[in-house]
Formats: structure tokens, sequence, C-alpha cells
């Protein structure tokens, strides 16, 4: 059991490329999340879905784009990069059914640093 | 819109002290209550939440939250610290029913001295 995996770990781009972080998760979470992280700002929303075949916007989807196939996959696509994206990007899963210990509590992977030159 | 404030942007504590990292919120309706921790170069980790019932709330490590409705707060909480709960750590939000989709505050580095 991985959790989740996200790849690759670190990226360096140039302004203009672009680019997809990958993200799978084994634990048959329907929901599943997209943040960035930059310092001291906590981290914000890009995208969330809440299961296959289904996208929404969160708080800075701006310059992102991203998809839903399957319950495990959802990759986050970065087109025509730009200096503002550097950022640390977190891809997160949760269930949501019920009050259980772990109803509604995110799964975080370790993270992908992204640079953009 | 739900919010989540941290108004420490750092914590200094010496190993066996107490410790307290403030959080309050803003959310209609009832909240839901999370805590999370960072360590170094890794993702957030689940330390504890809050969703309904006893407004102590024990969770992972020895740490606790007290959920104060009057106050909107949700303040974590350890009776003794260790050097090993430095860390950043992060409170988050979200409105009964929409427990999925988390506010995070800005967070609150943690560093425990001997």
């Amino acid at each position: 059991n991985a959790g989740v995996t996200q790849t690759p770990k670190f990226r360096i781009l140039k302004i203009g490329q672009s680019m997809t972080l990958q993200c799978a998760q084994d634990m048959n979470h329907n929901y599943m999340y997209w943040y960035r992280q930059d310092p001291g700002m906590g981290l914000k929303l890009i995208y969330y879905s809440v299961g296959a075949g289904i996208t929404d916007k969160g708080e800075v989807p701006n310059g992102y784009n991203v998809s839903r196939s399957t319950t495990e996959d959802f990759p986050l696509r970065l087109e025509l990069a730009a200096p503002s994206q550097t950022s640390v990007y977190f891809c997160a899963s949760s269930y949501s059914k019920g009050q259980g210990a772990g109803a509604n509590v995110l799964t975080f992977g370790a993270g992908s640093r992204l640079t953009v030159l | 819109a739900q919010s989540v404030a941290q108004p420490e942007d750092q914590v200094n504590v010496a190993e066996g002290n107490p410790l307290t990292v403030k959080c309050t919120y803003s959310v209609s309706g009832n909240p839901y209550l999370f805590w999370y921790v960072q360590y170094p170069n890794r993702g957030l980790q689940f330390l504890l939440k809050y969703i309904t019932g006893d407004n102590l709330v024990k969770g992972s490590y020895g740490f606790e939250a007290e959920f104060n409705k009057s106050q909107t707060s949700f303040h974590l909480k350890k009776p003794s610290a260790l050097v090993s709960d430095s860390a950043l750590y992060f409170c988050a939000v979200a409105p009964a029913g929409g427990g999925n989709k988390l506010t995070f505050g800005t967070g609150t580095q943690l560093k425990v001295e001997l």
C-alpha cells in the first residue's frame, strides 16, 4: 500500500514549456486534490475531483488543467509555464463517507518541487 | 467563504514544557477542523480532527486540541514538548458537509529546544 505517489520529485522548466505532474493513489479514495505551497502562504487548492470524470476548480486554477479518467490517477497539467508557477505541488486524496476515524482525512504525497526559469 | 488564521509564524518552546499553537477560524455553520504537521521535505501528515462531540480532541504523538465555539478557536496543545516535535504545523477548516475541501492556514513553525 503505497498511499499517494507523485512524480517527478523535482523539475526545472523554462518559461513557456509545458509539463504534467503525475499523481496516483491506491487507497480507493473518491476525492483527490492538487495544492500548491508557497513560503508563508500555506496551501492553496488548485483543483479537486470528487470521482472519476468529475473535476472542479479550487482557489488558484489559472494556468493549470486536470483530468480524472480513473479513480487512481489525477494528473496536473501546466501549460505555458510561468515563473509564478514556481512552487511545491502536493497531491492528496481522501474519502468522504461517514464520520469514522479516516473520513475526511487527507493523505498527502511527498510533493513535487517545480522551478520555472 | 471559510478562512483560518494562525497568528504566530513561529513558536519556540523548551523541551519538557507545554506547547500551544494557536488557530482561529471562520466558516458558515458548524466546522470541520483539522491539524496537520509537515516535516522538512515531506508531505503533510494528519494529526487530529474535530467533527462533532467532545470539545477536547486527542490525536497522534500526544497532541490534543480544544474546540471553542464561542471564541472560534481550535488551538493545538501538548503537555510536554519534544525536540522531535519541531516541524511546521497547519490548521485547516471546512464547513460541515463539505469536509473534503479544506482551507489551510499559513502554518506555524514550532521549534523545540533543549
